[in-house]
């Protein structure tokens, strides 16, 4: 399709776990973020790729997660050690031109963790 | 420190009237402001952006008002349709940062009854 592609669409995991959460981007768009939305809340800023680059990983929130874009395009956010509080919608999105800051994001339809 | 805030949790509207949704920005960085419409179990989808060069712009039914002074944006839709009611949320961006990390609001629900 031409929009962005996240999978899986839900997980459940037992807390303790890993977890792997993928993103096929728009083709060809340079920026990819990543964002955490609790229930009932606005999304969060997690990181952000240009390209393969990861140039900003200011928002995740401790060093059990991961998030790597190995040949800029698909990325995948890993999890490690899942606890509850991260249980969440992890939203992707990818925007064309990276340079100007500009430009709208468009966003998948997430992928709901919920962890046990 | 929540630096867009959305105060109403939810609004409710009858089919035709006006829908006017708020959002206040205490960043005075952001330079960048858009709105975002989200139907359960899907993402976000972007409707309109406004720049801080500007105070208005429009967009089909849709229009942003931006009020620098006063760090408050609101978005109008006119008339309003039941398949406009979701979650609306305000998002911003900040001079300096190249990429356009963005920061939302918390979301208003836009109920719009026939």
């Amino acid at each position: 399709g031409a929009g962005v592609s996240q999978s899986p669409r839900y997980k459940v995991a037992k807390r303790g776990q890993d977890v792997a959460l993928r993103c096929d981007p728009i083709s060809g768009h340079v920026s990819l973020f990543w964002y955490q939305q609790a229930l009932g809340q606005g999304p969060e800023f997690l990181t952000y790729f240009q390209n393969e680059a990861q140039l900003d990983k200011s928002g995740l929130p401790s060093d059990r997660f991961f998030a790597e874009r190995p040949e800029g395009s698909v990325s995948t956010l890993k999890i490690q050690r899942t606890q509850q509080e991260d249980s969440a919608v992890y939203l992707c999105a990818s925007s064309l031109v990276a340079a100007l800051g500009n430009q709208p994001q468009h966003f998948g339809d997430g992928t709901r963790l919920s962890i046990l | 420190d929540q630096q867009v805030k959305q105060n109403s949790p939810s609004l409710s509207v009858q089919e035709g009237r006006i829908s006017i949704l708020n959002c206040d920005y205490t960043n005075s960085m952001f330079d960048y402001f858009l709105w975002y419409k989200k139907y359960p179990a899907e993402g976000p989808t972007f409707l309109i952006s406004i720049s801080s060069i500007k105070d208005k712009n429009e967009d089909g039914r849709f229009t942003v008002f931006l009020n620098k002074s006063a760090k408050h944006l609101s978005l109008h839709i006119v008339p309003s349709q039941p398949g406009d009611s979701a979650v609306y949320f305000c998002a911003a961006s900040e001079v300096g940062t190249s990429y356009g990390k963005l920061t939302f609001g918390q979301g208003t629900i836009l109920t719009v009854h026939p």
